[in-house]
């Protein structure tokens, strides 16, 4: 069974520092991951999607890259603002084309003192 | 483009009540899922559909029932609440392309007592 491990549950880093969210899975056989942002009381925000085929993927300050045979990924947000304390969620999916399922880490909830 | 909306956005039930969360989306997804989301827990998938007039099971589908009648709309039901079942609901929706990220609705907070 896919089991999503997502350590610090918590992290606090001060304004302007670059920091790194950490994801690893069991099972290397994974189609993508993806990272979700979720703010308090909110749904889910697509972030970055890596396909297994892929290394990294980049948007704005955003970077994340896969290692499929260590079952890691990295989220790596530089140049940290308060507007990106939130908690970050990663999830891989494990099969595709009708038998979907993403599975969730239990998620790294960032807060950045200003 | 309103993307993934649910419908409600809070509710109380006593123990035995039934009742209906709706989600509906309009981007034309083929795929939507029902998750619920506990704390220490992540999100765990309850039921999904993968078209029109199709649903499947998920990681945890007891005490819930699915229908997908319109595209559009996914009908998530508890027939008898109970307190276990008081979480946060989320629905989301992608194309049938894991190239594609799921969408996720705002979520449904429900309490039973």
């Amino acid at each position: 069974k896919q089991e999503v491990t997502q350590i610090p549950a918590a992290l606090s880093v001060p304004e302007g520092e670059n920091l790194v969210l950490n994801c690893s899975f069991t099972d290397s056989a994974i189609y993508n991951l993806q990272w979700f942002r979720q703010d308090p009381g909110k749904g889910l925000t697509s972030l970055l999607l890596i396909q297994s085929s892929q290394r990294e993927q980049t948007s704005g300050r955003l970077n994340a890259s896969l290692d499929k045979s260590s079952g890691r990924s990295t989220l790596y947000i530089a140049a940290s603002q308060p507007g990106d304390s939130a908690t970050y969620l990663c999830a891989v999916l494990i099969s595709n084309f009708g038998n979907e399922k993403l599975t969730f880490g239990t998620g790294t909830r960032l807060t950045i003192i200003p | 483009n309103a993307g993934v909306t649910q419908t409600p956005k809070f509710r109380v039930l006593k123990t035995g009540q039934s009742m209906t969360l709706l989600c509906a989306q309009d981007m034309n997804h083929e795929y939507m899922y029902w998750y619920r989301q506990d704390p220490g827990m992540g999100l765990r998938l309850i039921h999904y559909s993968v078209g029109e007039g199709t649903t499947a099971k998920g990681e945890v589908p007891d005490g819930y029932n699915v229908s997908r009648l319109k595209k559009q709309n996914f009908l998530l039901g508890l027939e008898s609440a109970a307190p276990s079942q008081t979480s946060v609901y989320f629905c989301a929706s992608s194309y049938p392309d894991p190239a594609h990220e799921q969408y996720f609705g705002p979520g449904t907070r429900l309490t039973v007592t």
